[in-house]
């Protein structure tokens, strides 16, 4: 079992419709979540962090952390052409080693 | 400069050469990493620094692979005798502290190809 996973895609949703991304993770004494958009040939960027469970809201991103089941999710809201990307989950596993999902693939279509 | 920095951001080697990237974090960042990135994967831990401290290494796929942070601030990862499976984008990234939730903030990376 990988230690972050993610479904490959490619997801494809309509211009303003709802994009769900989500990633599982492996260690339950991760404590620190983040997801990051990477375009094509570019480097990631981040998007938004979590460590508490719930939901936070950034804009139009919403990051959803539910680490009894040890799931991390990211809803992008009005979805545009331009949040086409890649979208890498990334969890802290223990001391500052990061480990990044494979990433999921978003197509927006106009 | 504003952000993270390397160089070369492109770099062709003969299998069997050696390589020495460099990255400049951004001025003041404590924290530095290295990443190696395959096509279609996301980007795999190499190793981590904290200020002139190398803390981990368990990342490096191989003993030749060498990564230094001498002054605290540019870090060079090293390829020796390199090998086409070490084909990749290596990413550098850098926070402003120690922290395990410090924002990463990635350089452009440099894409090497080993013929």
């Amino acid at each position: 079992q990988k230690e972050v996973e993610q479904n490959s895609g490619p997801l494809s949703v309509p211009e303003g419709a709802i994009a769900s991304l989500n990633c599982t993770y492996s260690d339950r004494g991760s404590q620190s979540f983040f997801w990051y958009r990477q375009y094509s040939g570019k480097s990631p960027e981040l998007i938004m962090f979590i460590y508490s469970n719930g939901d936070k809201e950034d804009g139009r991103f919403t990051a959803q952390l539910n680490k009894a089941s040890q799931y991390v999710s990211l809803l992008i809201r009005d979805s545009q052409p331009s949040d086409s990307a890649t979208y890498l989950c990334a969890v802290n596993i223990k001391g500052f080693k990061t480990i990044f999902g494979a990433g999921t693939r978003l197509f927006v279509k106009a | 400069g504003a952000g993270v920095s390397q160089s070369p951001r492109y770099k062709v080697a003969k299998r069997g050469q050696d390589v020495a990237l460099r990255c400049d974090p951004i001025s003041g960042h404590v924290s530095l990493f290295w990443y190696q990135q395959a096509l279609g994967q996301g980007p795999e831990f190499l190793t981590y620094f904290q200020n002139e401290a190398q803390l981990d290494k368990s990342g490096l796929p191989s003993d030749r692979f060498f990564a230094e942070r001498p002054e605290g601030s540019v870090s060079t990862l090293k390829i020796q005798r390199t090998q086409q499976e070490d084909s990749a984008v290596y990413l550098c990234a850098s926070s402003l502290g120690k922290g395990t939730q410090e924002t990463q903030y990635f350089g452009p990376g440099t894409r090497l190809l080993v013929l």
